[in-house]
């Protein structure tokens, strides 16, 4: 069974610009989590999705948004990019709310 | 609101040593718990996890933790260190064992010597 997939691996952009990130879960995977690992911060909770619904939220502000799909996949968006976006963002899948989450190898954000 | 701590940002031992990776955590209840480790430019793996029943949990690659209530510590040991143990590695508790919203500790980078 394939792994969670994040794309793109790697993005450049500029301050001010906007950017989207994707998620494919692990097939049969419902509930799509986003955190955002940074040197100076560690990994921190983005928001949560299960059946489209957001279920949870982490104290980003709302340039941070997110979207689930009905087959499962998930896109982030961050908007008037900042340096300090600046990240790499993990994208997890589990079967339920309450199950094990399966982490995807990430995509880095470099914000110039 | 809970919170996780990892004592020791880098840990270095020898090749075949015990490697002793320690984490506490804030809760008023017992949480769900879990180690996972993370590899250069890779996302994070599930090493273990603790939820209910047996406090001692065996996970992947020899590696095991036990969840001390009384201590509130999930500390992660492996009886002999090898070279390809060397990555970073998060403890990280659900707060409120439902939905998936991990608090991690800032993680503790392994180092092993040969």
């Amino acid at each position: 069974k394939a792994g969670v997939t994040q794309t793109p691996r790697y993005l450049i952009k500029t301050r001010g610009q906007q950017v989207t990130l994707s998620c494919s879960p692990i097939s049969g995977h419902r509930s799509v989590s986003w955190y955002q690992q940074t040197p100076g911060q560690g990994l921190q909770f983005l928001f949560e999705y299960f059946s489209e619904t957001q279920r949870n939220k982490g104290n980003f502000p709302g340039r941070f948004s997110g979207r689930q799909f009905s087959n499962s996949r998930s896109e982030m968006n961050v908007s008037t990019l900042e340096l300090g976006d600046s990240a790499l963002y993990l994208c997890a899948s589990s079967l339920t709310e309450t199950d094990t989450q399966y982490f995807g190898p990430g995509t880095r954000l470099t914000v110039l | 609101a809970q919170s996780v701590t990892q004592l020791g940002s880098h840990v270095s031992v020898s090749e075949g040593a015990l490697v002793l990776l320690r984490c506490n955590y804030s809760s008023s209840v017992p949480p769900y718990l879990f180690w996972y480790v993370q590899y250069p430019n890779q996302g994070l793996q599930l090493l273990l996890k603790y939820t209910t029943g047996a406090t001692l949990v065996k996970g992947i690659n020899g590696f095991e933790a036990e969840f001390k209530k009384s201590e509130t510590s999930f500390h992660l040991t492996k009886p002999s260190a090898h070279m390809s143990d060397a990555a970073e590695y998060f403890c990280a508790v659900n707060p409120n064992n439902a939905g998936n919203m991990l608090t991690f500790g800032g993680g503790t980078r392994l180092m092993v010597k040969p």
